[in-house]
């Protein structure tokens, strides 16, 4: 079992929509979680963390956690063509000194 | 703004070639990781370092070497380069020893090809 799996997708989404992206871990003790934006020939820029269970939103982003189900997700509203990314999630594992990231999920918010 | 910066951003080496790959970071961060970035596997941890003259093992450690010698910089070398790896890699930093570990800032990558 992978320690951070995600859908590889592509998850094609209007534009103006919500598009939601999955991802489950494997590590029961994870307690801190991201979510990088990498563009096509770019390399991955942080646009959300998440530590406690809930929801966490920022702007258009808004992060979900359950650590019960170890899953985190990642809605965006209001999808954009400039949101059309590759979405990595991230896991500290490995007692929190190690971060995990999962394969990425291609998003594609088309008009 | 963070800067991370990488010196190299492609670079064709010759199998068992030494390759050296520098990566120098302006904010004074105390950890400082490698990342290799492949199609389908996503990245993979090659090595991290906690502090100067520190260094850990990631999951891919296997025909790495790095070297912090001073905090701001952290070089990968790879002593007797492989066709497999062929990839690009990625140098990060982040400022916290807490669980914002996770917090990276990354540098734009250096693309190797090995032939």
């Amino acid at each position: 079992q992978k320690e951070v799996e995600q859908n590889s997708g592509p998850l094609s989404v209007p534009e103006g929509a919500i598009a939601s992206l999955n991802c489950t871990y494997s590590d029961r003790v994870s307690q801190s979680f991201f979510w990088y934006r990498q563009y096509s020939g770019k390399s991955p820029e942080l646009i959300m963390s998440i530590y406690s269970n809930g929801d966490k939103e920022d702007g258009r982003f808004t992060a979900q956690l359950n650590k019960a189900s170890q899953y985190v997700s990642l809605l965006i509203r209001d999808s954009q063509p400039s949101d059309s990314a590759t979405y990595l999630c991230a896991v500290l594992t490995g007692g929190g000194n190690k971060l995990t990231f999962g394969t990425g999920t291609q998003l594609k918010v088309e008009l | 703004d963070v800067k991370v910066t990488q010196s190299s951003r492609y670079l064709v080496k010759r199998t068992g070639e030494k390759v050296f790959l520098e990566c120098v970071q302006d904010m004074d961060h105390e950890n400082m990781f490698w990342y290799r970035q492949d199609p389908g596997l996503g990245l993979r941890l090659i090595y991290f370092s906690y502090d100067v003259k520190m260094k850990e093992k990631g999951d891919i450690p296997e025909g790495y070497s790095v070297s912090r010698e001073k905090k701001e910089r952290f070089s990968l070398i790879l002593e007797s380069a492989s066709t497999n790896q062929t990839s690009m890699y990625l140098c990060a930093s982040s400022l916290y020893p807490d669980r914002r570990t996770g917090e990276l800032f990354f540098g734009e990558g250096s693309r190797l090809t090995v032939l």
